[in-house]
């Protein structure tokens, strides 16, 4: 079936540094999410790319949708403590499922 | 997330037992899912609801039931049947209605299982 895996699994830095996480898809989305999740909290909407090459910036973080619109990432620029979290993607299929595929989750954390 | 309500947070039963996870929503969004999320794992789909009185099951079905009678409801029943339902249920809707749906999932706080 279709994945969406995602790298690295988990990283671990010191705060100021930056942070990237990888989304790869074996078949072609219509669209991707990220999300993120929070120590005992859940899931929570970040943003949504669906053009091809698309780059969206939230302040500090920068997301890319590939050109072939297979692959993603997330990149965090200079890292707070406030990032501390698991960042998910979330692939959409091109048949216009209902159905999102996530991916296995980074999980960031942040040395003060 | 804001309009999405699980009940309990946690919740303990015996092996053997059938638990209902409640998911009410206020949203007036018509899908509704349930995934479920084991340790250090991602989110795995159990089943969703695209309209009231219909539903599909997801990738991992096996062991769990559920009903949409409501547009603001969707339980989600874990059987005897589930080998290992000890996780972390997660109830989410798609943002919008009918001709104005989005792709936007919006995530209920979630309900810890643990079976003893």
């Amino acid at each position: 079936g279709q994945q969406v895996m995602q790298i690295p699994q988990y990283q671990h830095v010191q705060e100021g540094e930056d942070f990237t996480t990888y989304c790869n898809s074996s078949t072609t989305l219509s669209n991707i999410q990220w999300y993120k999740q929070r120590p005992g909290g859940h899931p929570v909407f970040l943003i949504q790319l669906v053009k091809s090459g698309e780059v969206k910036k939230q302040k500090r973080l920068t997301f890319q949708f590939g050109e072939a619109k297979k692959n993603s990432s997330l990149h965090i620029t200079a890292t707070q403590t406030t990032d501390v979290g698991t960042y998910f993607c979330a692939g959409r299929r091109m048949d216009s499922s209902y159905k999102l595929i996530f991916g296995s989750g980074t999980r960031l954390l942040v040395r003060p | 997330d804001g309009g999405i309500t699980q009940s309990p947070k946690y919740l303990f039963r015996k092996e053997g037992q059938n638990v209902t996870l409640s998911c009410e929503q206020n949203l007036n969004h018509d899908a509704m899912y349930w995934y479920r999320q084991d340790p250090g794992q991602g989110l795995r789909l159990i089943y969703y609801s695209q309209i009231v009185n219909d539903f599909q099951k997801g990738d991992i079905a096996e062991g769990y039931s559920v009903s949409r009678e409501k547009k603001e409801s969707f339980p989600l029943t874990v059987t005897s049947a589930q080998k290992n339902p000890t996780a972390f249920y997660l109830c989410a809707t798609l943002g919008g209605s009918g001709r104005y749906s989005t792709d936007t999932q919006y995530f209920g706080p979630g309900t810890r299982l643990t079976v003893l």
